[in-house]
């Protein structure tokens, strides 16, 4: 089955350093979500990509989803502590039927802690 | 404006009693309506996901049910609670037309003892 794969699994970082969090799957993907979430909280929707090469950015946080639909980054320029939380990237799988389906696999989540 | 809204927040329930978590959205219609759960170490799974009134489709087998009465509400249920059952329970939306953003609501803590 498709799983995607979150990396690193925590992170603690120093206010002001930036930071990558990447995303990756084994096949192509039809879209590919962000959502930041804090423990025992919903998920806040972030960014969202659908084509290869694509680019998005929201205040200091840019996600890219790479040319191969397969893999994606979040960069967080001078993070602040209102950054830290849990960063979630999901997935709707072509391999879910016709894919668009909004059925998203979800990878296990990047721990985000930043230190003032 | 669109949103979200699940109740009740926080649940404790002893094993063998019934679940009912409701999820209702507001603002648009015919949403597709998806229900995941976040158990400690294991991600987010989907359990339920629907495209209509009384149209659910069952992801993963288990012990509980949806059901969708009417256009922009989703119930979770279950007759007798498992202590597996315990978990963060996620309702989400998504507007079909236009876009395909997928929110989530605040969520509704699940504890069977």
């Amino acid at each position: 089955s498709q799983e995607l794969e979150q990396s690193p699994q925590s992170l603690i970082v120093q206010e002001g350093k930036n930071l990558t969090i990447n995303c990756t799957s084994s096949k192509t993907l039809y879209g590919l979500y962000w959502y930041k979430q804090k423990y025992g909280e919903g998920l806040i929707f972030l960014m969202m990509l659908q084509k290869g090469g694509e680019e998005k950015s929201h205040e200091k946080i840019t996600a890219k989803l790479d040319e191969k639909k397969q893999q994606s980054s979040l960069h967080i320029t001078a993070s602040q502590p209102s950054h830290a939380g849990i960063y979630l990237c999901g997935a709707d799988p072509i391999s879910r039927g016709s894919g668009n389906t909004g059925k998203l696999i979800f990878g296990q989540g990047t721990t985000l802690q930043v230190k003032p | 404006s669109q949103t979200i809204h699940q109740w009740p927040a926080t649940l404790v329930q002893p094993v063998g009693s019934p679940l009912s978590l409701e999820c209702t959205v507001e603002g648009t219609s015919n949403p597709n309506l998806y229900w995941y759960r976040q158990a400690a170490g294991r991600g987010l799974q989907l359990l339920f996901y629907s495209v209509g009134i009384g149209q659910i489709s069952s992801e993963v087998p288990q012990n509980l049910s949806a059901s969708r009465p009417q256009d922009r509400q989703f119930i979770l249920s279950s007759k007798k609670l498992l202590l597996s059952d315990s978990g963060f329970y996620l309702c989400a939306w998504r507007r079909v037309l236009n876009g395909n953003t997928i929110y989530f609501g605040e969520g509704s803590w699940l504890t069977v003892v």
